[in-house]
């Protein structure tokens, strides 16, 4: 099973930051990674996909990158609603597997 | 509209059964891999199950195999999940998810909340 570990826990950053969320998987996932969003109460919402296409109405300040093993999220100046947990997945080996998850806050 | 609703949550108690669905519509349901994710209380999201589009092929994690089984009725639009030989570790909200492209999960349904308890 491929281990998807995400940093940091928790991330508390200003209105108008860049956001940085990093996924490293435990042996290489290709290009098979997507990023998810989950706020309280809500189900997840698919943010990037094949690690850096953004999905339909995905605001531009989300953009994903990386290759193999090491994978980032990054919001370039973080809105109040971005505040969230994000999960990264691999769907490159059974079983798909997700990160731990990422808690953003608004400092 | 896509939309996926979720139904048969509730409370069992420990070692019992419980049938979930998934009513897809919006879309050619038939046409796609669907998928179960579940998520316990206040925790991450976990894999559960998956089943190709016309249901010959699934799969299981460790977790649940041998004692969960997916299925589909692709004249009803719907996806189902049995669990049996329930514990309190299979507590979780559980969602319904289809398949876009690649393998990554385009829409999620809302869920529906399975508790076990005496």
């Amino acid at each position: 099973e491929i281990v998807m570990t995400q940093s940091p826990a928790t991330l508390s950053v200003s209105p108008g930051e860049r956001v940085t969320l990093s996924c490293r998987a435990s042996q290489s996932v290709s290009s098979n990674l997507v990023w998810y969003q989950q706020k309280p109460g809500q189900a997840p919402r698919v943010l990037i996909y094949d690690v850096s296409t953004r999905a339909t109405g995905v605001p531009a300040r989300f953009s994903g990158s990386g290759s193999g093993t090491e994978f980032t999220l990054t919001i370039s100046s973080l809105q109040s609603e971005d505040c969230a947990v994000y999960y990264c997945q691999q769907h490159n080996n059974w079983p798909r597997t997700f990160g731990q998850g990422t808690k953003v806050e608004i400092k | 509209e896509v939309q996926l609703v979720e139904s048969g949550g509730g409370l069992v108690q420990p070692g019992g059964s419980l049938r979930l669905s998934c009513a897809g519509s919006g879309f050619p349901f038939s046409s796609f891999s669907m998928h179960w994710v579940r998520q316990a209380p206040g925790q991450g999201l976990e894999y559960v199950s998956a089943i190709n589009r016309v249901g010959d092929t699934t799969y299981y994690a460790n977790s649940v195999k041998g004692r969960f089984t997916i299925s589909r009725d692709n004249s009803k639009n719907t996806l189902y999940l049995q669990m049996g030989s329930l514990s309190t570790e299979d507590m979780a909200l559980y969602y319904c998810a289809r398949v876009a492209g690649s393998g990554w999960f385009d829409f999620w349904g809302q869920g529906t909340l399975v508790t076990v308890s005496s």
